[in-house]
């Protein structure tokens, strides 16, 4: 089974500052896609970043970046200069293929808050 | 470009009211949509999944069904809510059959049971 492990309930940053967001994964599969999503207080969940198992390539989005390390089945979230506005719940999800149904599965962590201090 | 509709943003229900919550997507054809619930304080959980008109898994048994009337649209409903079913709930679609792609999510529905 599927299990995604976010070890921190909160983080603290300065402005600024750069941060990362632990996540690790434990899967059988060879094939998994790897997400982080954003949900500030208003609810909304907003897709960042994705990596794919077999890319060699490290995702990055702007000031989002993926460390993908594949051997030690981690892919955290580091968010460089960060503002404000990026104070929200962090969450880490991974995909994979539920061949019967013909669709892909996400699977969440529990989530990360971070709080960015002016 | 895609977007995803999903109402009311909030709903304050009596214990034993039947429940009727409505998701649409613009701009794609022939979607996967998900229903999700969201405790306070926890991740999301995955209650229905559909890949066509008409075709609902779903993922723990609960008081709640889904519907797929239409190939955008996805309807999650209760005919009687329970305590246990207030929370925050969350529709979602992707693209079908395309290797691993992000699910994109509505807005969500705050439902508190009374």
């Amino acid at each position: 089974a599927q299990k995604i492990t976010q070890t921190q309930p909160g983080m603290f940053v300065q402005e600024k500052e750069a941060v990362t967001l632990d996540c690790t994964y434990d899967t059988s599969d060879p094939s998994y896609g790897l997400f982080w999503y954003k949900q500030p207080s208003s609810g909304e969940m907003i897709f960042l970043i994705y990596q794919g198992s077999y890319d060699q390539q490290n995702a990055t989005e702007g000031r989002y970046s993926l460390n993908f390390q594949k051997a030690r089945k981690s892919a955290n979230l580091v968010i460089s200069a960060s503002q404000l506005g990026d104070s929200a719940m962090y969450f880490c999800a991974m995909s994979r293929l539920y061949s019967g149904a013909g669709s892909y599965q996400l699977t969440f962590g529990k989530g990360t808050k971070l709080s960015v201090i002016p | 470009s895609q977007t995803i509709h999903q109402w009311p943003a909030t709903l304050v229900q009596p214990v034993g009211s039947p429940l009727s919550l409505e998701c649409t997507v613009e701009g794609t054809s022939n979607p996967n949509l998900y229903w999700y619930r969201q405790a306070a304080g926890r991740g999301l959980q995955l209650l229905f999944y559909s890949v066509g008109i008409g075709q609902i898994s779903s993922e723990v048994p609960q008081n709640l069904s889904a519907s797929r009337p239409q190939d955008r649209q996805f309807i999650l409903s209760s005919k009687k809510l329970l305590l246990s079913d207030s929370g925050f709930y969350l529709c979602a679609w992707s693209m079908q059959d395309t290797g691993h792609q992000p699910q994109h999510f509505g807005d969500g529905t705050r439902l508190s049971i009374l």
